[in-house]
């Protein structure tokens, strides 16, 4: 069965670092999701991306976020100066089209900023 | 925006009985409404939804009720087993909008 992937699936920086998380989406998927999930709370939305660019972004994604489609397959997630906040378990999804909803996670990268 | 709340946050039951859990969520607009299981260490993985044009949907031993006027929409879990143990998430969305998950249920199935 197909799946998102997720690399590194921990990522320890230091504070003030760039970090580049990736995630390789199912292979058909059209719409590609970052959300985060800080240590005993809810998931929260980042960003989502379609046709090469940012279709809907929350509050969280400031610029210090960026996101990139670099080649056919992997979606990336970059922070561009990480503070202790960031630190946190990174999910990609994808889903086929917008309209058909389910998005599938990927494993999650942790991300851990000392 | 959205607001999804989600209860209980802990629940413990015993093998073979059934577990609900319920969310309620604020926009009217939502009409989509996935359920996430969460194992520790992995990401959440969807196992029902129900769009809002459906009042219940069941898939073997899970099923999920929406109501509308109300805005609430529950998971049922029968027959619970040790392996239904794990973190569950609802979410509320808008189609092809951002996901917006409640603040997640641990469920323990106590053998």
């Amino acid at each position: 069965e197909p799946e998102v992937t997720q690399t590194p699936s921990h990522q320890v920086t230091q504070m003030g670092q760039e970090v580049i998380l990736r995630c390789v989406p199912i292979s058909n998927h059209l719409y590609f999701y970052w959300y985060r999930q800080i240590l005993g709370q809810k998931v929260e939305f980042l960003v989502s991306f379609y046709n090469n660019e940012i279709s809907e972004k929350s509050e969280i994604f400031d610029d210090q976020f960026s996101v990139e489609r670099p080649d056919g397959s992997n979606f990336t997630l970059k922070i561009r100066s990480t503070k202790l906040e960031d630190s946190a378990m990174y999910f990609c999804a994808s889903s086929e089209a917008a309209y058909t909803d389910t998005q599938y996670f990927g494993p999650g990268t942790r991300l851990t900023v000392l | 925006g959205e607001n999804v709340e989600q209860h209980p946050s802990t629940l413990s039951v015993q093998e073979g009985d059934s577990a609900v859990i319920k969310c309620t969520y604020s926009d009217s607009a939502s009409n989509y409404f996935p359920w996430y299981k969460q194992e520790l260490g992995k990401g959440p993985q969807l196992i029902i939804d129900i769009r809002s044009n459906v009042g219940e949907k069941k898939d073997q031993r899970i099923a999920v009720t929406l109501n509308k006027t109300a805005k609430h929409f529950s998971l049922h879990i029968t027959e619970t087993q040790p392996e239904d143990s794990a973190v569950y998430f609802c979410a509320a969305s808008k189609t092809g909008n951002q996901f917006y998950f409640g603040t997640g249920t641990s469920l323990t199935v106590i053998p």
